[in-house]
């Protein structure tokens, strides 16, 4: 199996800034990286695919990063529509898969 | 619109079965691979498994396998996930999501989600 760990588990941040989420695989998984964002009572959403590429729709200020085992999400200049909780994926060994534990984007 | 419509809120007791939906429209149903999606209140998204609805291939989680059952209806564009015999710890929201495309394995509209409540 293929884990995901995230960090940090939450975050407080202020709007305005810059704030990264790292996700790191157990093992070299290319680019088959995904980011979902999850709001409170809502399903998650697709924000980035193959690890920097930016799903139709979403704001530019979403930004994806990295490959093998080490990616970043980042969102630079935080509105307050991105306080939410944020999710990576792995599809490397598709069609099996897995999920980071998430990290909650929290309002400082 | 390309929209997953789930079915809603269960509420049942240990031991019954119970069979929910997650029904596609706008786009080629049996084109896309249909995932399952566990949360547990509070907690992260676990993969349950995968249904083509195409040929109704299934591929569960080995933490599933057992003890859910993927199925599908092309005629009506709905896939459901269904149990047997629920336990306590199947409280969760369950959600239904499209897998883009072959060899593009993000997920992608997801179901509104269904809550499941197993309580005696």
């Amino acid at each position: 199996d293929i884990q995901m760990t995230q960090s940090p588990s939450s975050l407080s941040a202020s709007v305005g800034d810059r704030v990264t989420i790292t996700c790191r695989a157990s093992q070299s998984i290319s680019s088959y990286l995904n980011w979902y964002q999850q709001k409170p009572g809502k399903a998650p959403e697709l924000l980035i695919f193959g690890a920097s590429a930016l799903q139709s729709g979403v704001p530019s200020r979403f930004s994806g990063s990295g490959s093998g085992t080490d990616f970043t999400l980042t969102i630079s200049g935080l509105q307050p529509e991105d306080f939410a909780t944020y999710y990576c994926q792995q599809s490397y060994n598709a069609p099996m898969s897995s999920f980071g534990q998430g990290t909650k984007l929290q309002i400082k | 619109e390309v929209q997953l419509v789930q079915s809603g809120a269960a509420v049942k007791k240990p031991g019954e079965s119970l069979r929910i939906s997650c029904q596609g429209s706008g786009y080629m149903f049996s084109s896309h691979w249909i995932i399952w999606v566990r949360q547990v209140p509070g907690k992260g998204l676990e993969w349950m498994g995968w249904i083509d609805p195409g040929d109704s291939y299934t591929l569960y989680s080995p933490s599933f396998e057992g003890h859910v059952t993927i199925s599908v209806d092309r005629s009506i564009a709905t896939a459901y996930l269904q149990w047997t015999t629920l336990k306590a710890s199947d409280t969760a929201i369950y959600y239904c999501a499209r897998r883009q495309d072959l060899g593009e394995n993000w997920f992608d509209p997801w179901g509104q989600g269904t809550l499941v409540t197993v309580s005696s």
